[in-house]
């Protein structure tokens, strides 16, 4: 069975452009999370869906971040306009439940460097 | 607000010997726990997790302690091995399936 899947693996971008990261979650899994690290910081919580709706956007940092999860299965995080302090890796998890027991499987990341 | 932290942000140990990691937590409502490990080009990858009515939970090489008194838990791995070698976080899995992480400690297994 395949993972989390994302895409692309790195992005380079300038500041003021607009970059689309892409999660692929595991197939059969409602939940889906979305992680960033940025510059030498813990990972931490953005946002969460339940199949198509946001369950939780607490994390997300301000109004240039823009996720979607239209029909319930892949997933995408848009920032726009990027900024030097978006530069991270952003990682995306899914689970069966939304229950603590519930493993979250994360995908490999994607990291993006804005200059 | 609730954090997770570390103590140290790398552990240089022999390869063969015991390795412990530390992190504390500052909600002391949280019950639940999990460690992870992230290797290079990886997302991090469950380890073991422990419950907050436990002390201690055994896997395959490692051990969690957790000294709710304290606000600390440890990551205990036994005759570490050269695939050891990554960056291990602990985190609180909160309401919703919400993790919030510790800033990570990177393992060097030395052969």
């Amino acid at each position: 069975e395949a993972g989390v899947t994302q895409f692309p693996s790195h992005s380079v971008i300038e500041k003021g452009q607009t970059v689309t990261l892409r999660c692929d979650p595991i197939s059969g899994h409602d939940n889906l999370y979305w992680y960033r690290r940025v510059m030498g910081k813990e990972i931490k919580f953005l946002l969460h869906f339940v199949k198509e709706s946001k369950q939780d956007e607490s994390g997300m940092p301000n109004n240039r971040f823009l996720a979607e999860r239209t029909g319930g299965t892949y997933s995408t995080l848009k920032v726009q306009p990027a900024e030097l302090e978006d530069s991270g890796v952003y990682f995306c998890a899914s689970s069966q439940g939304s229950f603590a027991s519930y493993e979250q499987y994360f995908g490999p990341g994607t990291r993006l460097t804005v200059t | 607000g609730e954090s997770v932290g570390l103590h140290l942000p790398t552990l240089s140990v022999q390869e063969g010997d015991n390795s412990i990691i530390n992190c504390a937590y500052s909600n002391s409502a949280s019950d639940y726990f999990i460690w992870y490990k992230q290797e290079s080009g990886k997302g991090p990858q469950f380890i073991i997790d422990i419950r907050s009515n436990m002390d201690k939970r055994q896997g395959q090489r490692v051990t969690v302690l957790l000294n709710k008194t304290v606000k600390h838990l440890s990551l205990q791995i036994a005759a570490t091995q050269p695939g050891d070698s990554a960056v291990y976080f602990c985190a609180e899995n909160g309401i919703g399936n919400k993790l919030t992480f510790g800033g990570g400690t990177r393992v060097l297994v030395k052969p």
